[in-house]
């Protein structure tokens, strides 16, 4: 069973501060990505990495940055977090090939206050 | 980049009845269409996939068809249960690059 991970499942940040979520998978999958999921939007792709230290803006990258220097782990960055980005960001990950099915992590309930 | 829409946003059915939730793609490129189901408070875990060169796909009560002339594709739901009722997101990705529909919360009243 494919298992990914993410390192808290609620966080509360206030305004300004500097917001570290990190993400880690198991099955050796070279793709990651981190979502945001808001009521009535759906799933948005922040940022994805195809490999070590390589990473790719998604299609709502601002406010975010991303890094990932080991194979396993993805870590998404808010620098200075503001109140639009309360939300609930969730983590996948997936196999390059003809194999393109994502999992996903538990989620973080983001608050920022 | 691929756009997808989803409809409806909320659908709910009686028990036994069938649920019906489609999508369109705007990529002509994408090739291989997920669908997810998000229980309250949990992540979304897929329930059936599609490939382009495929047109429809069956796993017991779950069906998926796709008419990529149209760029469509549905997920159909026989015989509901209360235990299907959740959020349900479809997707459509090429080359790994995979962009999801807004959600249909479906609910199956007892």
């Amino acid at each position: 069973d494919v298992k990914v991970t993410q390192s808290s499942r609620y966080l509360v940040k206030r305004t300004g501060e500097k917001v570290f979520l990190e993400c880690v998978q198991d099955m050796d999958h070279e793709n990651m990505f981190w979502y945001r999921q808001d009521p009535g939007l759906g799933l948005r792709l922040i940022y994805f990495s195809y490999d070590v230290k390589m990473k790719e803006k998604g299609d709502i990258p601002e406010g975010y940055s991303v890094s990932r220097e080991k194979k396993e782990r993805f870590s998404l960055i808010l620098e200075s977090a503001s109140t639009n980005q309360t939300s609930m960001y969730l983590c996948a990950s997936s196999q390059t090939g003809t194999e393109e099915t994502q999992y996903f992590g538990p989620g973080t309930r983001l608050l920022v206050l | 980049g691929e756009n997808v829409e989803q409809h409806p946003s909320t659908l709910s059915v009686q028990e036994g009845d069938s649920a019906v939730i489609k999508c369109t793609y705007s990529d002509s490129a994408s090739n291989y269409f997920p669908w997810y189901k998000q229980e309250l408070g949990k992540r979304p875990q897929l329930i059936i996939d599609i490939r382009s060169n495929v047109g429809e796909k069956k796993d017991q009560r779950i069906a998926v068809t796709l008419n990529k002339t149209a760029k469509h594709f549905s997920l159909h739901i026989t015989e509901t249960q209360p235990e299907d009722s959740a959020v349900y997101f479809c997707a459509a990705s090429s080359n790994n690059d995979m962009r999801f529909g807004a959600g249909t919360r479906l609910t199956v009243k007892p």
